[in-house]
Formats: C-alpha cells, sequence, structure tokens
C-alpha cells in the first residue's frame, strides 16, 4: 500500500475557477507536509508547507491539514492557464525522527486550467 | 540565496555504460543532500541521501552508488547502466533540522 496517495487526475477546471488537489497519508507519525508544482519536464518547484492542522493561505493558495483525517489539501482559487501543472504531495517526519528529511511523495495529481 | 546545480541536463547511454551524475549546492554550508529518481507519470523514488561528507544512506538496492567527496558536491554513479536506469534524476538539498527540500534541475537520462 503507497503511503501518499493522490488521485492521479486529470483534473481539469475552467479558468478563474478553484482547483481543489487531495492527498491522504499513512504514517500517523508524519508531521510536516508540502506541495510541489511541476512542469512538464521541469523539477518540482515548493509552492506551500504546512505544518499544524487548519488552513494556511498563501496568495492564491490554500492548504488545509487535518491530522486525525490524515488528509492534506490543496486549493488554488481563480485558477489560471499557467497553473497546469503536475502538483505533487509529500510527506515527511519531524526533523527529530530518526528519518527525518526523508519525505514521501505521492505521484501526483495532474490540474488542466482550460482558458 | 542558494542554488542547486545539476549535470548534464539530459544523457543518452548504451547499456552496460558507465555512469556519473553531479550535484553541488551553492550559498549554504553543512546541507544535507538528496538523490531521486522519478519514472514517467510517477511520484519521486528515494534513492540516497546523505547527511555530511562521505555518509551516504541508500534507500533502495539497486546498480547505483552515491558519494559525497565534498561538502556540497553529491556524486550518483554506476558501474554497468540497465534499460531501467531510465529516468529523471532529481538533486535536492536542505538544511538540517529543516523539513523543506529545494530540487536541482534534474538530469534526463535514457538507456538504450
Amino acid at each position: 500500500q503507497k503511503e501518499v496517495e493522490q488521485n492521479s487526475g486529470p483534473l481539469s477546471v475552467p479558468e478563474g475557477a478553484i482547483a481543489s488537489l487531495n492527498c491522504t497519508y499513512s504514517d500517523r507519525v508524519s508531521q510536516s507536509f508540502f506541495w510541489y508544482r511541476q512542469y512538464s519536464g521541469k523539477s518540482p518547484e515548493l509552492i506551500m508547507s504546512i505544518y499544524s492542522n487548519g488552513d494556511k493561505e498563501d496568495g492564491r493558495f490554500t492548504a488545509q491539514l487535518n491530522k486525525a483525517s490524515q488528509y492534506v489539501s490543496l486549493l488554488i482559487r481563480d485558477s489560471q492557464p499557467s497553473d497546469s501543472a503536475t502538483y505533487l504531495c509529500a510527506v515527511t517526519p519531524g526533523w527529530r525522527d530518526t528519518n527525518a528529511g526523508k519525505s514521501t511523495f505521492g505521484d501526483g495529481t495532474t490540474l488542466t486550467v482550460k482558458p | 540565496s542558494q542554488t542547486i546545480h545539476q549535470w548534464p541536463a539530459t544523457l543518452v547511454q548504451p547499456v552496460g555504460s558507465p555512469l556519473s551524475l553531479e550535484c553541488t549546492v551553492e550559498g549554504t554550508s553543512n546541507p544535507n543532500l538528496y538523490w531521486y529518481r522519478q519514472a514517467a507519470g510517477r511520484g519521486l523514488q528515494l534513492l540516497f541521501y546523505s547527511v555530511g561528507i562521505g555518509q551516504i544512506s541508500s534507500e533502495v538496492p539497486q546498480n547505483l552508488s552515491a558519494s559525497r567527496p565534498q561538502d556540497r558536491q553529491f556524486i550518483l554513479s554506476s558501474k554497468k547502466l540497465l534499460l531501467s536506469d531510465s529516468g529523471f534524476y532529481l538533486c535536492a538539498w536542505r538544511r538540517a533540522r529543516k523539513e523543506t527540500q529545494y530540487f536541482g534541475p534534474g538530469t534526463r537520462l535514457l538507456v538504450l
């Protein structure tokens, strides 16, 4: 069983809509959660990190974390065609853990924003 | 600011040939360094990580090896490439006691 699960998509939304990307994880000791954006043929780029339950907003992006449900999501408001990419969810133990820094990645969700 | 470099950007190699990919980080000291491989349409598979010079941990047994000869240099090697070694190889770094990892531009390897 994969430790980090994401819907592979593709997820298609019209320009200006809200895109909702979901991620579930199996390891309860996970402490740090990240969303990376990866354009085709390029390396992943960090867009959001979240460490505590609740919402964290940064511009058009909102990350939501629910540790009890082992669920993290990313909302993209006012989606733009330039948001079209694959979004990777990454889960990491805290830095005090013996596995600190060993992030586990989901396979990613491909988002297409149609003009 | 910190930057991470990888080279070459692309590589086409025959089966059985050796491999050497290099990663260097600038603007920081004593980073934790990582090698990942990404198959087409898939997530990232952690191959090796290093917390210091000469300290390498292997995550997946295979015909690849890694070395860290200098603080900010990380090298991925193979003596004989397999077809299954094809993929997108990513180097990443993070500060000690921080969780966030930052990726280099990657090397696309095709083994024929």
